[in-house]
């Protein structure tokens, strides 16, 4: 079946660390690859995706390359802020599948000041 | 506009007692999808629709759970006989259309509690 693991979490970073959330999945095909995030609070919303392989999904100073080779799409940052303090969710999406979504578990990020 | 509302927001029930939860997708999304956020499980597909159909009920966990979408718009997700297992949170979210790949927008959820 299909599949998403992330890093376990949580990550706790200084403001302005450089940021790396592991995700690696398992599908049948070629799928489509999201980010989405919860904000403390607020609703899951899409942050980034990417829907061929080599193609590079950017939001908000994230990004995260779609590697099929690795079966990964890491999520990265350059400079962290308090404000990305949050929970992100990997998830996919097969084709023939409805486009409904498998996520991993959810990384919770913590940045400090 | 306006996104996915979903109501209530909270619910709190007895064992045994039935639940509705209801879903208002964006106007003109054609696909609906319920999923659920639980501690135990993280975040489940539930069942999805595409139009007033449900193509896939692959998710629902057990047959007291069902669910039906009228108009192409509004969707209702019950709940029969409650357990305490069921308490989760429960997040519609909706998309243009069931293409692999299109973005979904999701809801507040419905965050349920059964005593």
């Amino acid at each position: 079946g299909n599949s998403v693991t992330q890093m376990e979490g949580p990550v706790t970073l200084s403001e302005e660390a450089f940021l790396t959330i592991n995700c690696t999945y398992t599908a049948t095909g070629y799928p489509s690859l999201f980010w989405y995030v919860q904000y403390p609070g607020e609703g899951l919303q899409l942050l980034l995706k990417a829907t061929k392989a080599d193609d590079k999904g950017s939001n908000k100073g994230f990004e995260a390359t779609y590697r099929k080779e690795t079966t990964s799409f890491h999520l990265e940052k350059g400079s962290v802020q308090v404000s990305d303090s949050a929970v992100y969710f990997c998830a996919l999406t097969v084709t023939g599948g409805g486009n409904k979504l498998t996520f991993g578990t959810g990384t919770q990020l913590k940045v400090e000041l | 506009g306006a996104g996915v509302s979903q109501s209530p927001s909270n619910k709190v029930t007895e064992k045994g007692k039935d639940v509705e939860l209801r879903c208002d997708p964006i106007s003109g999304h054609t696909a609906l999808y319920w999923y659920r956020q639980s501690l135990g499980q993280g975040l489940e597909f539930l069942i999805y629709f595409q139009g007033n159909s449900a193509p896939d009920k692959s998710g629902l966990p057990s047959d007291r759970f069902s669910a039906e979408r009228t108009g192409g718009s509004v969707s209702t997700l019950t709940i029969q006989r409650t357990q305490q297992e069921d308490s989760a949170v429960y997040l519609c979210a909706s998309s243009l259309s069931q293409q692999e790949g299109e973005t979904q927008y999701f809801g507040p959820g419905t965050r349920l509690l059964v005593l």
